[in-house]
């Protein structure tokens, strides 16, 4: 199974600061990537697919990156609403597995 | 608009099954492969299981591998996930999602289920 090491497991930022997520995974996955914003007691919802493609309706302050074994979500200016759980999922090879997610909250 | 709401849910004992349902609606559900993903307590995400738009063909981890069953009817557009031999480990609440290139792009209002004696 591929491995998602995703880090940090939690951080907390300052309005307008700009916050990276990253993603490590245990093998190459071709930019098989995707990003997930979870709110408190909410469902999950996608950002970015094939590691940089914002999903619409995603405001544009995110945005994803990497390539190989190597990625990135990028919040570029902290907003309250951004306060959630971030989770990591590859798409490369069965099972689907996911990054243990990143807890962001606002400082 | 795209919704995915499912319904089965519950209190089971270890041992015991329990078939979740996940009514489409919004899209054209034979377009898309669909698949579950969990989340016990507190915890991230599991995938659980996919299938194809057309239901020949399915996909699971190995912590559910030959446990529970994906499927579907197109004419009802309704995703299904039969579970049987439930153990604690699968309390979690139960997400019907809609594949999008890999990704998951819709999810619904999850469903809990709870294997306690």
């Amino acid at each position: 199974d591929i491995q998602m090491t995703q880090s940090p497991a939690s951080l907390s930022a300052s309005l307008g600061e700009t916050v990276s997520i990253e993603c490590l995974a245990s093998e190459g996955i071709s930019n098989d990537l995707a990003w997930y914003q979870q709110k408190s007691g909410k469902s999950p919802q996608l950002l970015i697919y094939a590691a940089s493609r914002l999903q619409d309706g995603v405001p544009s302050r995110f945005s994803g990156s990497g390539s190989g074994t190597r990625y990135s979500l990028k919040i570029s200016g902290m907003q309250p609403e951004d306060e959630a759980d971030y989770f990591c999922q590859q798409s490369y090879k069965y099972p689907r597995t996911f990054g243990g997610g990143t807890k962001l909250e606002l400082k | 608009e795209v919704q995915l709401v499912e319904t089965g849910g519950g209190l089971v004992q270890p041992g015991r099954s329990l078939k979740l349902s996940c009514v489409a609606s919004g899209f054209t559900f034979n377009n898309y492969w669909m698949s579950w993903t969990r989340q016990a307590p507190g915890k991230g995400l599991e995938w659980v299981a996919s299938i194809t738009n057309s239901g020949g063909s399915t996909y699971y981890p190995d912590s559910v591998k030959g446990r529970f069953t994906i499927s579907r009817d197109n004419a009802q557009n309704t995703l299904y996930l039969q579970m049987n031999s439930l153990r604690s480990e699968d309390t979690a609440t139960y997400y019907c999602t809609r594949d999008f290139r890999g990704a998951w792009d819709y999810w619904g209002q999850g469903v809990m289920v709870t294997v306690s004696s």
